[in-house]
This record gives C-alpha cells, sequence and structure tokens, in this order.
C-alpha cells in the first residue's frame, strides 16, 4: 500500500516567519502535486512536479521533488496570514492520487 | 474557481435516507473523481470514472455508488446513511490519464448531515 505520511501535522507560527513541511514515501511516484485546502472549501492545485530533484517556485513558496521521486518539501518564505490553511501533498500513481494527511498551517499575525 | 461544479451546497437528512450527490467535470476532462474528508480520517478516495466507464475504486462502502453519464457529469448514491457518512463529499476532474501526470481539480464539496 502506498502511503504518503506529511509532517509536520500542525504548525502555528507567526507572520514573517519561514516554515518548511515534509511529504515522505516508501514509494516512487510518477508526479507529486501540493494542494492548499481552506476550512469547507475544495483543495486547490498549488503545483505539480513531474522530474526527481525539480524545484519549482509559486511566488514566496517553493516546492521540490526529492532526487529519487519518493518525497517532496514547501517552503514559505515571509509567511503571512493569507497562507493559512490546510496543505497537501498528493502522489500520482497508475491514473490515480494518494494524498498525505496533510499539514494544518495558521499563520498569526 | 476551479470549474467543477457540485450540487447541492449542503445536505441534511436521516440515518436511513438515500441522498444522490451530482458534480459536473471542468470543460473537456474526461476522468472524475469521488472523494469523502472527515475530520479525523483525511481525504479518502472513493471511486473513478473515466469516459463513463469505472476505472479504480478506492474505500467506497458498498451502501455507496457512483456512475458518469453520456455528458460527463457523474452522480453519487449514498444508501442507508448512518451518522457516520456525515462528511464533506468532493468531485473533482482530470484531463486523462495521459503522461504520468495527473492533476486533479477540485469542486467546493458538498457537506452532507446525517442526524
Amino acid at each position: 500500500t502506498q502511503l504518503l505520511e506529511q509532517s509536520p501535522q500542525f504548525l502555528s507560527i507567526q507572520e514573517g516567519e519561514n516554515l518548511t513541511v515534509y511529504c515522505n514515501s516508501s514509494s516512487v511516484f510518477s508526479s507529486l502535486q501540493w494542494y492548499r485546502q481552506e476550512p469547507g472549501e475544495g483543495p486547490v492545485l498549488l503545483v505539480t512536479v513531474v522530474t526527481g530533484g525539480e524545484v519549482k517556485k509559486l511566488k514566496r513558496l517553493t516546492f521540490q521533488f526529492g532526487d529519487a521521486r519518493k518525497d517532496s518539501s514547501l517552503h514559505i518564505t515571509a509567511a503571512q496570514p493569507g497562507d493559512t490553511g490546510l496543505y497537501l501533498c498528493a502522489g500520482g500513481s497508475q491514473g490515480n492520487l494518494i494524498f498525505g494527511k496533510g499539514t494544518k498551517l495558521s499563520v498569526k499575525p | 474557481d476551479s470549474g467543477v461544479t457540485q450540487t447541492p451546497k449542503h445536505l441534511i437528512t436521516a440515518t436511513g435516507q438515500r441522498v444522490t450527490l451530482r458534480c459536473s467535470p471542468r470543460s473537456g476532462d474526461l476522468s472524475v473523481y469521488w472523494y469523502q474528508q472527515s475530520l479525523d480520517q483525511g481525504l479518502q478516495f472513493l471511486i473513478q470514472y473515466y469516459n463513463g466507464e469505472e476505472r479504480a475504486k478506492g474505500n467506497i462502502l458498498e451502501r455507496f455508488s457512483a456512475q458518469q453519464f453520456p455528458d460527463l457529469h457523474s452522480e453519487l448514491n449514498l444508501s442507508s446513511l448512518e451518522l457516520g457518512d456525515s462528511a464533506l463529499y468532493f468531485c473533482a476532474s482530470s484531463r486523462g490519464l495521459a503522461g504520468g501526470v495527473y492533476e486533479q481539480y477540485f469542486g467546493p464539496g458538498t457537506r452532507l448531515t446525517v442526524t
């Protein structure tokens, strides 16, 4: 069974701090996606990474796919209250996505 | 706005009842996925349809069923409802299965409350 483990589960920081969240698996994925979900709403796709070692930047967010395509990280620089939400990683395999349980981020002003 | 629509937004019903949730995928998307999200279980994959055919099954109970129609919209039917079925139900769609990249776009969800 393929599993994606995300850490930390919860993160509460002050505005302006930097943070990194992780997504790890023992399985290889053909792609990995990061989503952000706000309470009561659907997950919103942030990025897809496909190549081992790939780094993608989205404003203050930096996403990295591990060389072996088994893990990924999301780094946020100078976090803002608008970054608050549940961050989910999802690995692509055989036409489906395997989701991690997410990291719940709270950024206090 | 992801382009995926779901109705209804909220649904309150009693135990033992049956409900139908509806999803319209993004224009041009052939795959539809259904997920259940409850507080303690995270996002659980239920079932996938591709161009009208069932493609994959996840943790879907026998009391639940789904179908995808020729116009590609999909319905998720939940029957003999129990209190534990209360959750957010999401539909997602994707272009297909090509190239090993499976970007899914989620609808706003249906919040089901079983009383």
